[in-house]
């Protein structure tokens, strides 16, 4: 069955540190893979989403992902982090790729110290 | 742009007891979810609506009805509140050709004592 997994329930990082956040998926095939994010008090938000393609996918204040069909990964990353990046982070896999709902992983807290 | 509105933010409710949760959204998106997240489990799928008068079973549909009078709103209801549960209920929308990017409520938090 798809499914994502998310290793790290909370990562703290100091701000202007180097952030990654790992997302291990299983699907059969190529997946559709994206990148939500949980601002406090906020609903969901579209970070980014990877298509079959580049494997570095970029998305919005800074971020980026790399898939990676041998590890069967999709990590996200951030070369220096910002207080307002204090979130929790979600990976998720489209099951239809496009047809439904999609498959979020247990999220990530990052905090960031001054 | 547009906006999801969950009513209410916060719901405490008794054992047992059948509670309503609605979402409207103003995009003029055709799909409809609702999602459930609890601590350390992610999101869940509960149901959700291709359009107006279609329901969708997702994986946690058991103990939930839900609803889905006109394109623009979206009620979900726990058929019978269990003692202690303590979630947020999260309302989404997408576009028809793009339902990978999904539009979030900002949830109702649900506490039954």
């Amino acid at each position: 069955a798809q499914s994502v997994t998310q290793p790290d329930a909370r990562v703290t990082v100091s701000e202007g540190a180097s952030l990654q956040l790992r997302c291990k998926y299983s699907y059969f095939g190529t997946p559709y893979l994206f990148w939500y994010v949980q601002y406090p008090r906020q609903g969901l938000q579209l970070l980014l989403k990877y298509y079959p393609g580049d494997p570095v996918v970029q998305g919005v204040n800074g971020f980026e992902a790399e898939f990676s069909k041998s590890n069967s990964s999709f990590h996200l990353r951030k070369a220096s982090v910002h207080w307002s990046d204090w979130a929790v982070y979600f990976c998720a896999v489209s099951p239809d790729q496009g047809g439904r709902a999609l498959i979020f992983g247990t999220g990530t807290t990052v905090s960031v110290s001054p | 742009g547009g906006i999801i509105t969950q009513t209410p933010k916060f719901l405490i409710g008794q054992e047992g007891q059948k509670l309503t949760l609605k979402c409207q959204q103003n995009f003029n998106h055709d799909t409809m979810y609702w999602y459930r997240q609890d601590s350390g489990k992610g999101l869940r799928l509960i149901y959700y609506s291709i359009t107006e008068n279609d329901l969708q079973k997702g994986d946690l549909s058991e103990g939930y009805d839900a609803s889905r009078e006109k394109k623009s709103s979206f009620s979900l209801t726990v058929t019978s509140a269990q003692k202690n549960e303590m979630a947020v209920f999260l309302c989404a929308s997408s576009i028809v050709g793009d339902q990978d990017t999904q539009y979030f409520g900002p949830g109702t938090r649900l506490l039954v004592l």
